[in-house]
């Protein structure tokens, strides 16, 4: 069974900075690429980032380009994403989804909630 | 403001069918057949419900459908039941400055 579990979340100050992780489980992480989602309170899915399966080609949604990094370990079978400068606009819950490799997410987590509040 | 426009709600009685619009434009739903569909319930990890505009993973129950016409992508569930009651959201591939963009998300509400 395909299991994605964020972790990380918390209430951080305006300008802080967060590292959330997403363990991988019941697949081959290796072989697929990752992105993360979130979901401001009362507000849609925004997608913001992407690593492929090697690490080697990444994308951000210019709302955290600068400022939020992917990364993962293939070894560990996780995924992160480290955030800084944080700002009240960043208030979500971060969710991890793999991709499908048809322009969707297949599987998702259950999400984590970052709170930027002073 | 989100990039593809949905209905904030909908509702239907058990049994009956609804539809759930998803605009975008032909940079996004109406030039390219990668349109996807998400279940969520709150608390709960999203769920695909459909991919490629009307393609259907596997266990994903037939009373869910997709199509598209135009600009205009939507997602049809038929003899509603009270498990379906979720939050739905539509997302497609862009040719814009992200990859993908999602709508508002639609409250769907069984009576």
């Amino acid at each position: 069974e395909v299991q994605l579990v964020e972790s990380g979340g918390d209430l951080v100050q305006p300008g802080g900075s967060l590292r959330l992780s997403c363990a991988a489980s019941g697949f081959t992480f290796s072989s697929y690429n990752m992105n993360w989602v979130r979901q401001a309170p009362g507000k849609g899915l925004e997608w913001f980032s992407h690593i492929s399966s090697s690490s080697n080609t990444i994308y951000y949604a210019d709302s955290v380009k600068g400022r939020f990094t992917i990364s993962r370990d293939n070894a560990k079978n996780s995924l992160y994403l480290q955030m800084n400068s944080l700002r009240a606009e960043d208030t979500a819950v971060y969710f991890c989804a793999r991709d499908g490799g048809r322009w969707d997410f297949d599987y998702w987590g259950q999400g984590t909630l970052v709170t930027v509040s002073s | 403001q989100s990039a593809l426009t949905q209905p904030a709600s909908v509702s239907g009685s058990p049994g009956q069918s609804i539809t759930i619009s998803c605009t975008g434009t032909s940079r996004d739903v109406g030039g390219y057949n990668y349109v996807s569909w998400y279940q969520h319930h709150p608390g709960k990890a999203p769920k695909l419900m459909i991919y490629d505009v009307s393609n259907r993973p596997s266990g994903v129950s037939n009373r869910f459908s997709g199509s598209k016409s135009g600009n205009t992508a939507s997602l049809t569930i038929s003899g509603l039941q009270a498990e379906d009651e979720a939050d739905y959201h539509c997302s497609s591939y862009t040719s814009s400055s992200t990859p993908w963009v999602f709508g508002g998300g639609t409250k769907l509400t069984v009576l």
